[in-house]
């Protein structure tokens, strides 16, 4: 099971900055945050992911709490081209089997309007 | 550098044949890993292999599903005696090594039983 916790849905204004907030409670210290979104039927894109530092690169921004329980993905001016289903995801990084698995919950359906 | 690439894009079976659904995974890439989404749901794991090798596979349901990853060549995903229940959009991911890295996604193989 997912151990991330997102709200369903989001609205963000067109030129605005996207907040996505996600919240990871029981995260371990060798577990990173991942950040996935899916166009429409797409296959999901990788956005980002870090580990207890905040995180910056062309697509996105990641501030990560420093309890490490809770993160936001910034997107800092939306497009339309932005809307998306985005998925934050806590992963083991220690080594290969299982620990390496992406697991999906549901995600947050974010809408950027006009 | 070529994508993941999945084929076909699109599969349409009767009920009772068998579907293969191919993953060619990115250049130096030696992990996949197995996703099905069912029509207006998330992304469900199913299978987790290295070059020649099963690390996880439990998502798979227990009858009529396999995969392999060969030495050489793709890797496939085979459901036998296709039920309707098994229309869903299947994903296949790659990464170079398991743990602190991104996993490129391919554009999926859409699954339909007729």
């Amino acid at each position: 099971d997912a151990k991330t916790t997102q709200p369903p849905s989001m609205d963000c204004a067109e030129g605005r900055a996207a907040n996505l907030p996600c919240n990871h409670s029981t995260i371990s210290g060798n577990e990173y945050v991942y950040w996935y979104r899916q166009i429409h039927s797409q296959g999901p894109q990788y956005i980002i992911h870090g580990l207890k530092n905040n995180e910056t690169n062309e697509m996105a921004s990641l501030i990560i709490t420093e309890d490490r329980k809770s993160s936001t993905l910034i997107l800092p001016h939306a497009t339309l081209r932005d809307t998306a289903v985005y998925y934050c995801i806590v992963r083991v990084v220690d080594g290969g089997g299982s620990q390496g698995n992406l697991i999906f919950g549901k995600g947050t359906k974010l809408s950027v309007k006009p | 550098n070529a994508g993941v690439m999945q084929n076909p894009r699109h599969l349409v079976r009767r009920r009772g044949q068998e579907a293969r659904l191919r993953c060619s995974p990115m250049k130096g890439h030696s992990h996949v890993y197995w996703y099905r989404q069912l029509p207006e749901e998330g992304l469900k794991f199913m299978v987790y292999l290295q070059k020649e090798n099963i690390i996880d596979e439990s998502g798979m349901p227990k009858e009529r599903f396999s995969a392999e990853f060969p030495k050489e060549g793709p890797s496939i995903l085979r459901i036998q005696q296709v039920v309707r229940g098994d229309s869903a959009a299947y994903f296949c991911a790659s990464s170079p090594q398991a743990g602190n890295t991104e996993a490129f996604f391919g554009q999926g193989t859409r699954l339909t039983v007729v």
